[in-house]
């Protein structure tokens, strides 16, 4: 069973700090992961999205890192901001890729609280 | 602006009721999709449509009916609602097949079955 498991669930930092969080998933087969924000009451926007032979991905004061052989990804925020204020979300692709439909497993969440 | 808009924002109803959850973009999307979200769960797939008159059943389908009979608009419809269906609904939407593109979300409607 594909299944994406994301820690810490939740984490306090003080504004200008910098975090990480983590995502360990079982996929297969792999076709991507992606990170997302969900700010409260909103929908997930996207942040990163990265396929198996790329190991980092900026976003201004987010990056996120691949390790395809530990199946491991982290997101990383750099000086924190109290608008980092959200939960973010792990999501692997399964499948084939093209237009066809592959299964997008989702991650629990981080929720991260920037505090002044 | 162009987007992807969800209607109503938030919903109280009766078990029994039907009720009908509406999704609207903007971006001429080929693909649509329904998602619930609960606590101790991630987003769970309830159906998704890749172009008009396509629909298919995703992971938790069971309850609910959709349709898509314009590219732009994708209802979900809960025929008759149970407790267990109150949740927070997503609906989004993607150019291309999600493991290509990434999803662009609307904000979610908040059920609540009494």
């Amino acid at each position: 069973k594909n299944q994406v498991e994301q820690s810490p669930q939740s984490l306090i930092i003080l504004e200008g700090k910098n975090c990480t969080l983590q995502c360990n998933y079982t996929v297969s087969p792999f076709s991507n992961l992606r990170w997302y924000k969900q700010d409260t009451g909103r929908g997930p926007v996207s942040l990163t999205i990265m396929t198996f032979s790329e190991n980092t991905k900026s976003n201004g004061r987010y990056t996120a890192t691949l390790d395809a052989d530990t199946k491991q990804s982290s997101l990383h925020i750099t000086a924190s901001q109290l608008s980092d204020s959200a939960s973010y979300i792990c999501v692997v692709s399964a499948g084939a890729g093209g237009t066809s439909y592959g299964k997008l497993t989702f991650g629990q969440g981080t929720i991260l609280t920037v505090h002044p | 602006d162009a987007g992807i808009t969800q209607s109503p924002r938030y919903k109280i109803t009766e078990t029994g009721r039907q009720v009908t959850l509406m999704c609207h973009q903007t971006w001429s999307h080929s693909y649509m999709f329904w998602y619930r979200q609960d606590l101790g769960h991630g987003l769970r797939l309830i159906y998704y449509s890749a172009a008009a008159d396509i629909t298919d059943k995703g992971e938790v389908p069971d309850g609910y009916v959709v349709s898509r009979s314009k590219t732009e608009n994708f209802p979900l419809t809960l025929e008759s609602a149970t407790r267990s269906q109150t949740s927070v609904y997503f609906c989004a939407s993607s150019e291309a097949g999600p493991l290509d593109q990434p999803q662009h979300f609307g904000d979610g409607t908040r059920l609540s079955i009494l």
